[in-house]
């Protein structure tokens, strides 16, 4: 299943870097989501975008900044890190007004 | 708040051996219940969507039911390839935005030979 693409697959970073994790979907939708998957914890919703605005914020850090310049097109930009923070981002898309995601595959986050 | 409780935590089970997970769900205004599977290493994979109680789903060996406090996964006769975590995500919040999904915390399968 490719209708939803990330890149990099995996990032290994330090503390003070800036690093972008890019997603891209194929399959027509309108809403995109950062998700983020701990071990042993479940999904947890960070940032919702529909039609390109951001409609959720989930009381996420600054040092993670979202970017959605058109539909198909989801960015999140990181910057000065904690290791806390090292989990697999996984990015999705819906159609409006229908509930069903559509995940890709993730970045494999760490930071040391 | 919504909650989403999956149990067994992890199941062991031999080919052929059929069982039920479960997912409990208190939420406010339902939007849907949906269950993923999950391989190590990639993205869920979407299964199925139900929307109200008494609804039924089925592909191959998994048949997914709801009721109004939980729903069940049923794997009948299953292969080695259905091991995987299967996560029960429930959907809330307003009519026209995009959706939200809270996730319960999956239950990890393996199905041995």
């Amino acid at each position: 299943e490719t209708g939803v693409t990330q890149t990099p697959r995996h990032l290994v970073m330090g503390m003070t870097n800036k690093k972008s994790l890019k997603c891209e979907q194929h399959l027509g939708h309108n809403a995109m989501y950062w998700y983020k998957q701990s071990a042993k914890k479940p999904l947890e919703l960070m940032f919702v975008y529909n039609f390109k605005e951001q409609t959720e914020n989930n009381s996420v850090p600054s040092r993670f900044s979202p970017e959605c310049p058109n539909s198909s097109h989801l960015f999140l930009h990181l910057h000065t890190l904690q290791p806390e923070d090292s989990a697999l981002y996984l990015c999705a898309s819906s159609r409006k007004r229908e509930g069903a995601c559509y995940f890709g595959p993730g970045t494999r986050l760490t930071v040391l | 708040e919504d909650q989403v409780t999956q149990s067994p935590e992890a199941l062991r089970l031999q080919e052929g051996e059929s069982s039920s997970l479960n997912c409990s769900y208190t939420v406010s205004g339902l939007r849907g219940l949906f269950w993923y599977r999950q391989d190590p290493g990639k993205g869920p994979e979407f299964l199925f969507t139900l929307y109200s109680a008494g609804e039924e789903k089925e592909k191959e060996r998994l048949k997914a039911t709801l009721t109004k406090k939980e729903s069940f996964l049923h794997i009948t006769a299953p292969k080695p390839e259905d091991s995987a975590t299967y996560l029960c995500a429930v959907g809330g919040g307003n009519t026209g935005t995009a959706s939200k999904l809270t996730f319960g915390t999956g239950t990890r399968l393996q199905v041995t030979l």
